[in-house]
């Protein structure tokens, strides 16, 4: 068990709508990581937030959007969904000062768009 | 751009047999480099990194060394588990300090008693 979690673990819902991803991390992990892993793309960064803020950003879409809360969990949430957007999304998370990369992975959202 | 390349897999074996997965990597500047390991059903688990070149990391008996003349991230494996079975990947850094990791396509891993 990683300490990372993540739900929903599956979310089916059709083209055009919007969803929510939820991520808690590891206790005590200031950073959060969002990734896609599709078939035809692999697994993409999406974006880094560290403490609160945003820390990096890949090339995520403009239909997407996340934040970390205070608490420290964070949301993806992603609009006008496409049948593209098909994806297994895994949070990371990790608190390593001044070598972030992600070390503890949560089992991932399968998001079907049909 | 930054880049990584894995050997197409699957790559099956048998238990106590010899591991290779070949990774190349394509970057500007020195980046870290990472393997990682994804079992059936769950997330990735970080398994091994070198932060610099002729560093080798190690972890559960597998090893990798970084080779900055060759490019390359090799991962090895002296002797094979069926607990092994997993997909592997190997990542580059894409920026200092951040998440912002590059992954190749990952490799299957089948070890058969």
């Amino acid at each position: 068990d990683s300490g990372v979690t993540q739900t929903p673990k599956h979310l089916i819902t059709a083209t055009g709508q919007r969803v929510t991803l939820r991520c808690s991390p590891r206790s005590g992990d200031l950073s959060v990581y969002w990734y896609q892993q599709s078939l035809d793309q692999g697994l993409q960064f999406l974006i880094q937030y560290y403490n609160g803020e945003e820390r990096a950003k890949g090339n995520i879409l403009e239909r997407f959007s996340a934040q970390q809360f205070p608490d420290l969990h964070s949301e993806l949430n992603l609009s006008s969904l496409e049948l593209g957007d098909s994806a297994l999304y895994f949070c990371a998370s990790s608190n390593h000062p001044g070598q972030e990369v992600p070390l503890h992975f949560g089992n991932g959202t399968r998001l079907t768009v049909t | 751009g930054n880049s990584v390349t894995q050997m197409e897999g699957p790559v099956t074996l048998s238990e106590e047999a010899f591991l290779t997965i070949n990774c190349t990597y394509t970057a500007t500047g020195y980046p870290s480099l990472f393997w990682y390991v994804q079992y059936p059903g769950e997330g990735l688990q970080l398994l091994l990194k070198a932060t610099k070149a002729d560093d080798k990391g190690s972890n559960k008996g597998f090893e990798a060394t970084y080779r900055k003349e060759t490019t390359s991230f090799h991962l090895e494996k002296g002797s094979v588990q069926v607990s092994d079975s997993a997909v592997y990947f190997c990542a580059l850094s894409g920026e200092s300090n951040t998440g912002k990791l590059i992954f190749g396509q990952g490799t299957t891993l089948q070890v058969k008693p």
